[in-house]
């Protein structure tokens, strides 16, 4: 019944090790998201994919990188993660238009050794 | 003025009772402004969404009021139950943007 699937749950990594975080969709839905979620905050939206046409944040560090090879999956890659790179990370899809709701996954949770 | 002002903080009401959380907005090109609820160690999930030509919208025991002079909304949780213990998210968008600005969450416990 998932729809948003992320994939690990929990992700540990060694600073400085690149690592990289999945999402798939069952909805078919053009929009995909990937926020960052710290302890106690609110989600943070790193960038967005609209079909294949990537909106990067303008304060999204370039450690940060993602991919869209089709409709049903993204990935985020994190190529030199920092102790500062710790959190819950969620991925989101809508429907592209104004009253459409996002959906997201239950997010995977990345700690930095 | 892109951001959600939210209130309070973390919110303990007892059960049966109502929870209210407040958000407040600058930007008035703002038009759509949905309510998450996030459980520790999930995702948000919407809640209940309203647009600002209507002043409430009631969902079984969640309302939300609307004040668009005043730029602020409101969640109303009427007959508050343990299991509606979570964070809560007041967000607002606007046309054409996909992009949801967040307000700072309100964590809400409910006790017997």
């Amino acid at each position: 019944d998932a729809m948003v699937i992320q994939n690990p749950r929990y992700q540990v990594t060694q600073f400085g090790k690149p690592v990289t975080l999945s999402c798939s969709q069952t909805l078919n839905h053009n929009v995909m998201y990937w926020y960052q979620q710290k302890s106690s905050q609110a989600p943070k939206l790193l960038f967005h994919y609209y079909d294949k046409d990537f909106n990067n944040e303008a304060d999204t560090p370039d450690n940060f990188q993602s991919r869209r090879p089709n409709t049903s999956f993204c990935f985020l890659d994190i190529r030199s993660p920092g102790l500062g790179d710790a959190a819950m990370y969620l991925c989101a899809t809508s429907r592209p238009g104004l009253y459409q709701p996002q959906h997201f996954g239950d997010g995977t949770r990345l700690s930095i050794l | 003025q892109q951001q959600v002002k939210q209130s309070p903080q973390s919110l303990i009401v007892q059960k049966g009772g109502i929870s209210i959380i407040n958000c407040a907005y600058e930007n008035t090109a703002f038009d759509y402004f949905p309510w998450y609820q996030q459980f520790p160690g999930k995702g948000p999930a919407l809640l209940i969404a309203i647009r600002p030509d209507v002043s409430e919208k009631k969902e079984g025991r969640f309302t939300i009021s609307f004040n668009k002079s005043a730029k602020q909304f409101s969640l109303h949780i009427m007959d508050s139950q343990p299991g509606d213990s979570a964070t809560y998210f007041c967000a607002a968008t606007t046309e054409g943007n996909e992009k949801l600005t967040f307000g700072t969450g309100t964590r809400l416990t409910i006790i017997p």
